[in-house]
Order: C-alpha cells, then sequence, then structure tokens
C-alpha cells in the first residue's frame, strides 16, 4: 500500500518569495517515482515535476524545484520567486514502479496562495 | 500537440438518467486514467487501461459504473442510471507506458446530478 501526506492544507507567500510545500509518503515498493501537479482554479491538473526514488539528483524544472530527502521519506516541492499565477492547489503524488502498476496515489493537496 | 481532450465539459442531469462522459488521449500514449474528484474524497482513480485494456477497475464505485475503451484514441464512463452522489468532477488522463509515467490530464468534466 502507498499513501502521500500533505499536511498544510493551506499555505501563504508574498510575491517573489520562495515557498515549500511540504509531501511525506509511505510505500512498501523498493522503487518509486514522485511527482507534482498543479490545479489552478479553473480546475486542470498541470503536471510539473517527477522525481525518480534512485535519481542522485533533485529534480528541478524552471522555477520548481523538488527537495528529495530519501531517508525521511519526504519530497517537499520548492517555488522560488513565486508569482501571482501560482496561486492554485498543489498536489504531490507517487507510483510504486514494481507493485502499483500505472497507479498513482494522491495527497490531499495544499492550497497556495501568492499576494501580491 | 492536442492534448487530452474531454467531452462534455459540464453535465447536468436528472436522477436516473444515464451519463456518458468521452475522452481521446494524447496520440501516442498507450495508458488512459480515469479519475473523480470530489470535496470530500479528493481524486480517486477509478479505471485505468493499457495498450486499450482495462488493468485495475478496482477504483469502480459500483455496477452502476462501467468504462470502455475500444480504440487506442478513445474511451468512454458511463453512469447509469445516474444519482445525485456521482456530483464530482471527472478527469480522463493518459500516459505512455515509459519512465517515468508522467500523466497528463483533460481539463474534466464536471457532472451535476439533480
Amino acid at each position: 500500500a502507498q499513501k502521500i501526506t500533505q499536511t498544510q492544507p493551506g499555505m501563504f507567500v508574498q510575491e517573489k518569495e520562495a515557498v515549500t510545500l511540504d509531501c511525506t509518503y509511505d510505500t512498501s515498493d523498493p522503487s518509486y517515482g514522485l511527482f507534482w501537479y498543479k490545479q489552478p482554479s479553473s480546475g486542470e491538473m498541470i503536471f510539473l515535476i517527477y522525481q525518480g526514488s534512485y535519481d542522485q539528483q533533485n529534480a528541478t524544472e524552471g522555477r520548481y524545484s523538488l527537495n528529495f530527502q530519501k531517508a525521511r521519506k519526504s519530497a517537499n516541492l520548492v517555488i522560488s520567486a513565486s508569482q501571482l499565477g501560482d496561486s492554485a492547489m498543489y498536489f504531490c503524488a507517487m507510483r510504486g514502479l514494481e507493485t502499483s502498476g500505472s497507479r498513482l496515489t494522491f495527497g490531499e493537496g495544499t492550497q497556495l496562495t501568492v499576494n501580491p | 500537440d492536442a492534448g487530452v481532450i474531454q467531452s462534455p465539459r459540464h453535465e447536468v442531469t436528472e436522477m436516473g438518467q444515464e451519463v456518458t462522459l468521452r475522452c481521446k488521449p494524447i496520440s501516442g500514449h498507450n495508458s488512459l486514467f480515469w479519475y473523480r474528484q470530489t470535496m470530500m474524497r479528493g481524486l480517486e482513480l477509478l479505471i485505468y487501461f493499457n495498450n486499450n485494456v482495462p488493468i485495475d477497475d478496482s477504483g469502480m464505485p459500483e455496477d452502476r459504473f462501467s468504462a470502455k475503451m475500444p480504440n487506442a484514441s478513445f474511451s468512454t464512463l458511463k453512469i447509469q442510471p445516474s444519482e445525485p452522489r456521482d456530483s464530482a468532477v471527472y478527469f480522463c488522463a493518459s500516459s505512455l507506458r515509459t519512465s517515468p509515467y508522467e500523466q497528463y490530464f483533460g481539463p474534466g468534466t464536471r457532472l451535476t446530478v439533480t
């Protein structure tokens, strides 16, 4: 079984500052992938970034980076230089690469609000 | 390239009616997923297909729900008969079956059953 926990229902950040959204996970799968998705108020789900459990370096995609701490089972999303358009719900998800097929398990989400 | 296409975007129907949601995955993707999102239960996987074959339908709530994928470019999710508790946003997503297997979501269908 897999579980994703996002403990921050809501987060606030000032425009141009950095923000970290927390995600912890639990899995018995020795090999897995971690994902972050963004859901703006318009409703679509947008893939942001991926981290493989055996990747040596933390993933980065533009202003997004994933702070992966395997021993702590955490995969926090860091957004640098926040913009007003970053206001959205953010979901952490994982996939066990050996046991769960193509199934993604999602967390409950964190609502990020960027203030001007 | 076009993303995942879903239709209709909004559907309002009366309890007891049949509802059919449609999805066209990204061309070349060989996995397709149907999700349901509600405030109470969050994002739930209902069923997914690999190469048009249903692999895991354990998330399908009950026999009122059925999904088909007759070919690589089209899938349907049908609810018959619909009930008010089926009101939700239904997402279709697709992916390649190669690492990292990231899924690309459609815009969703907002279903309201009165």
